[in-house]
């Protein structure tokens, strides 16, 4: 079936920035989305791309694709530790989500 | 706002009890998901909805069966509940499939926190 590969953690410092890195199988996706979870929350929608794009720019936050490696990443400026949450990238699959496992960002004062 | 309400924030079971979890969505979405969230496996698709009286199973639905009698309501249910099914299960729901990026856009209730004993 279709996956979605993240690695598990990233600590980084206050004011640096964040590189969230994913990876997917399905060269059909045509959306790629970043999810976030802060503790004890759902899940909410940061940010997406369509596969179309190369970047896509939203404030803070930078979305790369690289669609011939099928490699996705999250870029967060000036890192904030009210950043600090679970990260999960997903690949749209007909109507449904294939979420990875998510990689707990930590950010140190 | 969309509003996805998950009916317990936690819930303790014993082995072999029978175990419903709701979910009410107040957007009128066709779609509706139950997930399971475990570290380091991140989230699995138990059962999911397009529509009313419809389900379709996802990629681990052995163990689970699913309800939804109504559009706003999505049911899950633990026939005979076992330690390994303790975990935390999220509730989304999303517009009905499109060629945009939003039909596909999932608003996530806060979840469950279930610990079978």
């Amino acid at each position: 079936g279709e996956d979605v590969e993240q690695s598990l953690f990233l600590s980084v410092r206050e004011g640096d920035s964040s590189v969230i890195n994913c990876t997917y199988t399905d060269s059909s996706s045509t959306y790629l989305y970043w999810y976030k979870q802060e503790p004890g929350a759902g899940l909410q929608l940061l940010t997406y791309i369509f596969s179309n794009m190369d970047m896509k720019q939203d404030q803070r936050l930078t979305v790369l694709l690289n669609k011939k490696d099928k490699h996705l990443s999250l870029r967060i400026a000036d890192t904030q530790t009210g950043d600090s949450a679970i990260y999960f990238c997903a690949e749209r699959w007909g109507g449904k989500l294939i979420f990875g496992q998510g990689t707990e960002l930590s950010v140190k004062p | 706002d969309v509003k996805v309400t998950q009916s317990s924030r936690y819930l303790v079971k014993r082995t072999g009890e029978k175990v419903f979890l709701e979910c009410v969505q107040d957007m009128d979405h066709e779609n509706m998901f139950w997930y399971r969230q475990d570290p380091g496996l991140g989230l699995r698709l138990i059962y999911f909805s397009y529509d009313v009286k419809m389900k379709e199973k996802g990629d681990i639905p052995e163990g689970y069966s699913v309800s939804r009698e109504k559009k706003e309501r999505f049911s899950l249910i633990l026939e005979s509940a076992s330690t390994n099914q303790t975990s935390m299960y999220l509730c989304a729901s999303s517009l009905a499939p499109s060629t945009g990026p939003r039909g596909t856009e999932a608003f996530f209730g806060q979840g469950t926190r279930l610990t079978v004993v």
